[in-house]
């Protein structure tokens, strides 16, 4: 079965920092551009970073910038976004979803909250 | 960057009756390859998001015939000819020529 989980949500600080984690499996997680999307409780979706197959290039959201960095290890079919300096905007549900300019897979994702 | 408008941001239909939904682009998603990087997706209550439509008019396998995309340029449309219960939740658009970026999403529920 086509699935990605995801994992590292949890509650932190204002200007904390916290790792989120993707399990691909039933793909060959190697070939394919992999994104991170959030959503604010109760709003929209936002696209925050992609990245390549090979992780050569890597794209963001302007506020992700110089904060978020997005990476993968395609030996452990994994995705991962590290989140620096962390702000209450931030807070959201995270997916991870496979890039094919459209996302078709996705996962059920990770809630962050950043709050004192 | 490329700024999508969606209007309405709510519906409400009637089982059966029509529904249209406008998304707007701040730039052409026209590239020079001749495609149109315009999709659309639809949030079901408690679900990750599902893809409609690609390429502005392209159903993706599995979605009813009775979602339709149209539009080009900066000015996109998703209709849903005869709204079924099992449609509500929220569709959004979303630019993929540069970057991604969706609209703010258009709340549809029944009447």
């Amino acid at each position: 079965e086509v699935q990605l989980v995801e994992s590292g949500g949890g509650l932190v600080q204002p200007g904390g920092s916290l790792r989120l984690s993707c399990a691909a499996s039933g793909f060959t997680f190697g070939y394919y551009w992999m994104s991170w999307v959030r959503q604010a409780p109760g709003k929209g979706l936002e696209w925050v970073a992609n990245i390549k197959e090979d992780g050569s290039e890597r794209y963001y959201v302007e506020s992700a910038k110089g904060r978020f960095t997005i990476s993968r290890d395609n030996a452990k079919n994994s995705l991962y976004l590290q989140m620096n300096s962390l702000r209450a905007e931030d807070t959201a549900v995270y997916f991870c979803a496979r890039d094919l300019i459209s996302f078709d897979i996705w996962g059920q994702g990770t809630m962050v909250t950043v709050s004192s | 960057d490329i700024v999508m408008t969606q209007t309405p941001l709510s519906l409400s239909v009637t089982p059966g009756q029509p529904a249209s939904i406008s998304c707007k682009s701040s730039q052409s998603l026209l590239h020079s390859d001749g495609r149109t990087y315009l999709y659309w997706y639809l949030q079901k209550p408690g679900q990750s998001p599902q893809r409609l439509i690609y390429e502005v008019s392209s159903r993706f396998s599995g979605v009813p015939d009775r979602f339709s995309g149209s539009g080009s340029g900066t000015d996109f449309t998703l209709k849903i000819s005869r709204v079924e219960a099992e449609d509500v939740g929220v569709y959004y658009c979303m630019q993929g020529i540069y970057l991604r970026t969706f609209g703010q999403g258009t709340k549809v529920e029944i009447k």
